[in-house]
């Protein structure tokens, strides 16, 4: 079946501009995860959305960062006025539901470039 | 909180010896381990997880680890290298029964195969 797709595979944008990354997850998989991955610093988790639950935004780096999820299935995050060090690839996952032994299933990426 | 070491950011061995990817982790809880498989330009891949179960993992591509808790550490190894297996390999650490659904990333290791 399909995966975990992401869009764009590829954005550059300008320093001070706004950017919408997405997230489409496996149909019926309840749990999804944004995670940002750039030289230097490994994979970091950014925010988590389970059901109807709050989400765990404990890992979103400034206020500049956001992300909603819409009837439970597609993602946005937002990035505001994107700085370079923003600079990185974004990456999705789903699962089944959320806990923490579930097999998370990634997407391509985003590859986020601010000249 | 949890932390997870990958010993070694590079790994180089020749086709058809063995392989061993080094992780020691640190949590507070009894943990979940996984690891994660990165070929070039594609997502990131489950390759096994243990999960208080046996403490020899089997997973895919013939790849399997062991938990040992007095070593704190689940490395990851493989008896003979193919060509196929030259990719980015992450070790990952999230807590059971602590309310938190992230996953920690180790800085990864990659692993080269010379044929």
């Amino acid at each position: 079946g399909a995966g975990v797709s992401q869009s764009p595979s590829n954005k550059v944008t300008e320093k001070g501009k706004d950017v919408e990354l997405r997230c489409d997850p496996i149909s019926g998989h309840t749990a999804l995860y944004w995670y940002r991955q750039s030289l230097g610093q490994g994979l970091e988790f950014l925010i988590y959305f389970q059901g109807n639950s709050a989400p765990d935004k404990s890992g979103l780096p400034s206020d500049r960062f956001s992300a909603e999820r819409t009837g439970g299935s597609v993602s946005t995050l937002t990035i505001q006025r994107t700085q370079q060090e923003d600079s990185a690839v974004y990456l999705c996952a789903s699962s089944h539901a959320g806990g923490p032994t579930r097999e998370q299933y990634f997407g391509p990426g985003t590859r986020l470039t601010v000249t | 909180a949890q932390s997870v070491t990958q010993l070694d950011s590079h790994v180089s061995v020749s086709e058809g010896t063995p392989v061993l990817l080094r992780c020691n982790y640190s949590s507070s809880y009894s943990p979940s381990l996984f690891w994660y498989v990165q070929h070039p330009n594609k997502g990131l891949q489950l390759l096994l997880k243990y999960t208080s179960a046996a403490t020899l993992v089997k997973g895919i591509n013939g790849f399997e680890a062991e938990f040992k808790k007095s070593e704190t550490s689940f490395h990851l190894t493989k008896p003979s290298a193919h060509m196929s297996d030259a990719a980015e390999y992450f070790c990952v650490v999230t807590i059971s029964g602590a309310g938190s659904y992230q996953l920690t990333f180790g800085k990864g290791t990659k692993l080269s195969v010379i044929p």
